[in-house]
């Protein structure tokens, strides 16, 4: 079945650079777009087809692709940056299942 | 200014049945995709079931196929989620989505979700 798989948790103290990472086979061949999730809240949307940013982002989010991984970067991150973040691509071989990584907690030290 | 208002949410008994729907304003939703994702009580999102712009092509989740069914009604900006047989393990947060990009399907437009307790 189609997977995406993201680290369970990644810390970084304010001001430093924080990397989240996806990995999963179709990735070279699918694009992937993250999702930031605070407690409480409903997603938004924080990079799209792995390195678009919508507007309304600070640009201190970012994204990028190298083979079977695309990799979330927050420079300079701030503590509301701790939140949840989910990879996310679409199964496109037949089925169209929206696949979702199973999160990644960042915590601002 | 996009809206989309889950509703529907509550306390069902197991095998029991439920009907979501999500109100969507501020776009033209006759011209989107739009998907039910669910969160478990401390757990990750989950994508439940999408539905076209038209209502001609509908996908689910394996864990869901022949127990859940999504529709639309466009005249009414409404989407739908009906939802038998539901097990303990329904129990989620359920949020509707539009989605953009039919080659490459992402969420730009969440809800802020609707509680599904499956319970005896």
């Amino acid at each position: 079945s189609y997977e995406v798989t993201q680290p369970p948790s990644v810390s970084v103290s304010p001001g430093q650079t924080a990397r989240i990472t996806c990995s999963g086979d179709a990735l070279s061949k699918q694009y992937a777009h993250w999702y930031q999730q605070k407690p409480g809240q409903a997603p938004v949307m924080v990079i799209y087809k792995d390195t678009e940013r919508p507007s309304g982002i600070p640009e201190r989010f970012s994204g990028s692709s190298s083979g079977t991984t695309v990799t979330l970067t927050i420079s300079g991150v701030q503590a509301e940056d701790e939140a949840d973040y989910y990879c996310q691509s679409v199964d496109m071989s037949g089925t169209y299942a929206r696949v979702f990584g199973g999160g990644t907690k960042l915590t601002v030290l | 200014e996009v809206q989309l208002l889950e509703s529907g949410g509550g306390l069902v008994q197991p095998g029991g049945s439920l009907r979501l729907s999500c109100v969507a304003s501020g776009f033209t939703f006759s011209s989107y995709a739009m998907s039910w994702v669910r969160q478990a009580p401390g757990k990750g999102l989950e994508w439940v079931s999408a539905i076209s712009g038209s209502s001609g092509r509908t996908d689910y989740a394996d864990f869901v196929k022949g127990r859940f069914t999504i529709s639309r009604d466009n005249s009414k900006n409404t989407l739908y989620l009906q939802m038998n047989s539901l097990r303990v393990e329904d129990t989620a947060v359920y949020f509707c989505a539009k989605e953009r990009d039919s080659s490459s399907p992402h969420f730009d437009y969440w809800g802020q979700g609707t509680l599904v307790t499956v319970s005896s």
